[in-house]
């Protein structure tokens, strides 16, 4: 069973257009997670959630729009794409207990390329 | 906010040999620091974790030490295989909860056969 899944794992697509990236966990998990690697391989935090509210809020675009409609599932609607948008995104999720920072599980990345 | 360093950021390796990646941090409060493990078209994944309070950690052929003076910590790969062959973060993080995890830049490892 796969434990953090995203769609679609390759979006290419023109500068300008809006586009989504949807992830589920089927962990039980509280905290979910949005990353940008660029392509030095930096990993970057983007936003998280907890109990579909958002607790970090990196200095993003807001041409990013995360969206939690449940714990389980975080979805990255990106308007007016450009070129440096290009990257791969994972979603990640973790329990995030109070008593300390937790695993952090990771999907398989959405590789996106704005054309 | 959180800095992690991370060196180096290339490592070439014959197999069997050890592997040693360090990585430096600037938050005295970070007290957790994960190693993530990421295969080529994969997404990272935990291969150990050390908290502040202990100096090092050992799982089979990995290690992680920690020098909370010096404000660095570092993982040991003994008898590599071409299986390790990938990139590595180091990563840093305050307990608590809701914490931002604050990644090193990576190491890609070879382990030439």
């Amino acid at each position: 069973d796969t434990a953090v899944s995203q769609t679609p794992k390759y979006l290419v697509t023109q500068m300008g257009n809006d586009k989504s990236i949807k992830c589920e966990q089927n962990l039980g998990h509280d905290t979910m997670y949005w990353y940008k690697q660029d392509s030095k391989k930096f990993l970057k935090i983007m936003f998280s959630y907890n109990n579909k509210e958002l607790i970090i809020n990196e200095t993003v675009p807001n041409r990013f729009s995360p969206k939690s409609p449940d714990k389980a599932h975080l979805n990255l609607h990106i308007n007016s794409l450009e070129l440096g948008d290009s990257a791969v995104y994972f979603c990640a999720s973790s329990q995030a207990s109070l008593a300390a920072t937790d695993t952090q599980y990771f999907g398989p990345g959405t590789r996106l390329t704005v054309l | 906010g959180e800095n992690v360093e991370q060196h180096p950021s290339t490592l070439s390796v014959q197999e069997g040999d050890s592997a040693v990646i360090k990585c430096t941090y600037s938050d005295s409060a970070s007290n957790y620091f994960p190693w993530y493990k990421q295969e080529l078209g994969k997404g990272p994944q935990l291969i150990i974790d050390i908290r502040s309070n202990v100096g090092e950690k050992k799982d089979q052929r990995i290690a992680v030490t920690l020098n909370k003076t010096a404000k660095h910590f570092s993982l040991h790969i003994t008898e590599t295989q071409p299986e390790d062959s990938a990139v590595y973060f180091c990563a840093a993080s305050k307990s608590g909860g809701y914490q931002k995890v604050t990644f090193g830049t990576g190491t890609k490892l070879q382990v030439i056969p």
